[in-house]
């Protein structure tokens, strides 16, 4: 069964990075075959995707954070990780990894790690 | 930017059937996939490729899509059912991106 675990920490200050690690259990992390994407959800609000990573280390971003979003992978940890830049209040939110087995679309989540930007 | 429309809230007394569209201009033309998200807990793939359903979820859950219109359907809703929706498409013509619908409380009464 393939888990995913998102890591990092709860607060960041204004104008930080956030920094956030997923870390993938149970399936052929780099196999090659699978999109890897971060997605949020702000309180009370829907889900919005951030962008993706192929095995391979190419990125989709979304264009309303492109500007200010990085996502890397290490596939001798399993891991792909998420750092946001020039962080606000408006960024707190509930933060999800997701694999896309290049079907477009979600078929396993990580359970979601809440990040609250405050000084 | 492409944008899928949903309502926000559908009620329904337990063994009804419960009804959640999803707008979209031209939604037809694409593959529309469904997302449970209870309160807490990761979101869970319902419904894929417009009306497929991964292993394991139950033959209650069903969709369909045509014109402007895709739409999730949950035959004899049990208490369990109670969640947020949301539908979600590839949008490959514009900004390459992954978009998601507004999302759809379902409250079973």
């Amino acid at each position: 069964q393939v888990q995913l675990q998102e890591s990092g920490p709860a607060l960041v200050k204004p104008s930080q990075t956030l920094s956030l690690t997923c870390t993938v259990s149970g399936g052929s992390f780099s196999s090659g075959r699978y999109y890897w994407s971060w997605i949020r959800q702000p309180a009370g609000k829907g889900l919005e995707w951030i962008g993706r990573i192929w095995t391979s280390g190419s990125t989709t971003y979304n264009p309303s954070l492109k500007s200010r979003v990085t996502i890397s992978v290490d596939t001798s940890k399993s891991q792909f990780s998420l750092k946001l830049s020039s962080v606000t209040a408006a960024d707190t939110a509930v933060y999800y990894c997701a694999r896309d087995l290049n079907k477009d679309y979600f078929d396993y989540w990580g359970q979601g790690t809440l990040v609250a930007v405050s000084s | 930017s492409y944008v899928l429309t949903q309502p926000p809230s559908v009620s329904v007394a337990p063994g009804q059937t419960a009804t959640i569209t999803c707008g979209g201009n031209n939604i037809g033309s694409k593959s529309v996939h469904w997302y449970q998200h209870k309160p807490g807990q990761a979101p869970v793939l319902v419904v894929y490729d417009d009306s497929d359903r991964p292993s394991g979820i139950p033959e209650r859950f069903s969709g369909s899509n045509s014109g402007n219109t895709a739409t999730l359907t949950i035959s004899r809703v049990e208490v369990g059912d109670e969640a947020d929706y949301y539908c979600q498409v590839w949008d490959s013509s514009g900004d390459h991106t992954y978009v998601f619908g507004t999302g759809t409380k379902v409250t079973v009464l």
